[in-house]
């Protein structure tokens, strides 16, 4: 089975400052990963995908991803945070047929000004 | 080009009520997911449909129900609302099913209240 565990439930960080967001994941074949953000009272916006091209995955907005399989994580990270980057976000895994998504818990960021 | 558009945005029912949730995927993906997020959790799989069959199901009870048109549009119908079906119904499109390496586009979902 699929799954996804999001270590950090709420993040805070100050504008300027790096931004980490951890997610380890569990598959029993080579896994599609994928983060995305959610504003308040939005749907969810694709913020990068792995799909075993490259380990290290550049998205929108500055965030990247680095695919780590010996550690089976999938940390999003960005170099500076901005006001705007707060929200919530979710790592997610698919199934092997891309039927079903399986999200984790979502990791709320907050950025101090 | 339109997203995934997702109607009504809020709606508000009473237990034992019905309800229908209408989707319209982008133009030109024939695949169609709906997903439920309740307050403060991550989105739980609910369908899936792909040229109008149903290609997966999550773990939900027999009264949640969908169907895709020719249009590739898509309806999630609940039966005897409960408290707990309150929740932000997501709808996500694809071009084809069946590929997992395939990005989800999500819409802004419909805010369903039960009271």
């Amino acid at each position: 089975a699929q799954s996804v565990t999001q270590l950090d439930s709420h993040v805070s960080v100050s504008e300027g400052t790096p931004v980490l967001l951890r997610c380890n994941y569990s598959s029993s074949y080579s896994p599609s990963l994928f983060w995305y953000v959610q504003h308040p009272n939005k749907g969810l916006q694709l913020l990068l995908k792995y799909t075993s091209a490259a380990t290290l995955v550049k998205g929108i907005n500055g965030f990247e991803a680095e695919f780590k399989k010996s550690e089976t994580s999938f940390h999003l990270t960005k170099p500076s945070a901005h006001m705007s980057d707060a929200a919530e976000y979710f790592c997610v895994v698919s199934d092997l047929g891309g039927n079903q998504f399986y999200f984790g818990t979502g990791t709320s960021l907050t950025v101090i000004p | 080009d339109a997203g995934v558009t997702q109607s009504p945005t809020h709606l508000i029912k009473t237990r034992g009520q019905h309800v229908t949730l209408r989707c319209s995927p982008i133009s030109g993906h024939k695949s169609v997911s709906w997903y439920q997020q309740v307050l403060g959790q991550g989105p739980q799989f609910i369908f899936q449909y792909y040229e109008k069959e149903e290609r997966g199901r999550g773990n939900f009870p027999d009264r949640f129900s969908a169907r895709q048109f020719p249009n590739y549009s898509s309806e999630l119908n609940v039966n005897a609302l409960l408290l707990g079906d309150s929740a932000l119904y997501l709808c996500a499109s694809t071009p084809l099913g069946g590929y997992s390496n395939q990005p989800q586009h999500f819409g802004d979902g419909t805010r369903l209240s039960i009271l």
